[in-house]
């Protein structure tokens, strides 16, 4: 068990640009959690997957984020024309129905 | 709405003092509480979970927290604090309907610990 992995750890691009963050969960988890963390505050929660259904998303994920994930095991996190306020920390959670999530380390973009 | 506050953004105490730091909810029904911990650069660890019964709650890394509903409080004491555990610490409300993981944070508290 190698925990959650998420890719690329930092991601610097400019604005205008789309990005594409990886999460993979512990394998045998079914629930996929993504949150944002600027700087100085806490994490903000952004959607969460039960299998492959998208089953909820707050309402800080705007048009520009789309979040998948196929086949229940991978997700992915797009950010469309970035902009310098989506400069953040994201960081993905996994858990097994409702028992502890377990956090990756999160990916760290910086729009220029 | 659920909302938590961590009112000390910094905090700094001596290698081997006690420790306190304080965590006020908002919520409208039982809350679902949680402590984590998050080290620079990395991911969120979970340090402990409130969900019902006995309200001190023991967890890792010599750690705990008690529950005041009368103060709507979730408090995390550690009796004598080691240089490792220097970090930013989360407290946390899970939402109702079951998915706790879908967590309401709080801004965070930075502990230095002086040797």
């Amino acid at each position: 068990d190698t925990g959650v992995s998420q890719d690329p750890r930092h991601k610097i691009t400019k604005r205008g640009q789309n990005v594409t963050f990886r999460c993979d969960p512990i394998s045998e988890h079914n629930r996929l959690y993504w949150y944002r963390q600027t700087l100085g505050q806490g994490p903000e929660f952004l959607t969460y997957f039960q299998n492959e259904a998208q089953l909820e998303k707050s309402r800080l994920l705007s048009d520009r984020f789309s979040a998948e994930r196929p086949k229940g095991s991978f997700s992915t996190l797009e950010i469309q024309r970035t902009e310098q306020g989506d400069s953040a920390m994201y960081l993905c959670a996994s858990s097994l129905g409702t028992a502890e999530a377990f956090f990756g380390q999160g990916t760290r973009l910086t729009v220029v | 709405a659920q909302s938590v506050t961590q009112p000390d953004i910094h905090i700094t105490v001596s290698e081997g003092a006690s420790l306190e730091l304080r965590c006020n909810y908002s919520y409208g029904a039982t809350p679902y509480l949680f402590w984590y911990v998050q080290s620079p650069g990395q991911g969120l660890q979970l340090l402990l979970k409130y969900f019902s019964g006995d309200t001190l709650v023991q967890g890792i890394k010599g750690f705990e927290a008690e529950f005041k509903r009368s103060q709507s409080s979730f408090n995390l004491r550690k009796p004598s604090v080691h240089w490792s555990d220097a970090a930013e610490y989360f407290c946390a409300v899970g939402a109702p309907g079951g998915n706790f993981n879908k967590f309401y944070f709080g801004s965070g508290t930075k502990l230095n610990v002086k040797p």
